[in-house]
């Protein structure tokens, strides 16, 4: 099984409609990440948490919103889409402060905002 | 935030050297470069990461210039499977957050 999933892997919406995407992670790592691609960018830094109180924002968090359930879950919700938040999202996780931070990276999930 | 700047894209012979050159001229003294790869229709993936001294690794190896404004990725045998875009990334020695850039497109040859 995966290490780290994510959920929906692909997600067609309407602009102004609230969704959720959502990551789990099996590797028992504090640090979990959430980031954008769009089409021949890199990864951008949307939210990221170092533990279930510790949230914070990126690069680019307006439009964005993050809930740290528990240590293994980290969700993303856009509450009103729009078109240009169509991208590929990415959830990863790292390892401790004490570590070297490799991180490691979901699947990706595929968002379409019509 | 200290930046890298990597080429666009890069094309290789199967089964000869590879080698990924990435600027990070702004880099401080306790960032680390790490390099990362991304094949197509997945996530990113680790392949290596260095602080001063060349590494070396089952993946690939790394050589960091002696003032640490560069660095270059080195694959010894490059094969079809290694075509991806690779990032050179510095891992914010604060936050331990990854800035990524663009990367550089590997296309490899048969």
């Amino acid at each position: 099984d995966a290490d780290v999933t994510q959920t929906p892997r692909n997600r067609i919406t309407k602009t102004g409609k609230r969704i959720m995407l959502e990551c789990s992670q099996t590797k028992g790592h504090d640090r979990m990440y959430w980031y954008r691609q769009d089409p021949g960018l890199g990864l951008r830094l949307i939210y990221y948490s170092f533990d279930v109180k510790d949230i914070n924002k990126g690069e680019i968090s307006d439009g964005y919103s993050v809930s740290r359930q528990a240590q293994a879950k980290f969700s993303l919700s856009l509450e009103s889409a729009i078109p240009n938040q169509t991208a590929l999202y990415f959830c990863a996780t790292s390892e401790p402060l004490a570590g070297l931070g490799t991180q490691y990276f979901g699947p990706g999930t595929r968002l379409l905002v019509l | 935030d200290a930046k890298t700047t990597q080429p666009n894209s890069m094309e290789s012979n199967e089964e000869e050297p590879v080698h990924l050159p990435c600027n990070h001229s702004t880099i401080s003294g306790t960032d680390y470069i790490h390099w990362y790869r991304q094949l197509p229709s997945q996530g990113p993936e680790y392949v290596i990461h260095g602080l001063t001294s060349n590494v070396n690794n089952r993946m690939a190896s790394l050589a960091i210039a002696e003032d640490r404004k560069s660095s270059t990725l080195i694959l010894h045998r490059a094969t079809l499977r290694d075509a991806a875009v690779y990032y050179c990334i510095l891992r914010d020695s604060g936050t331990y957050k990854y800035i990524f850039g663009t990367g550089t497109r590997l296309k490899v040859l048969a």
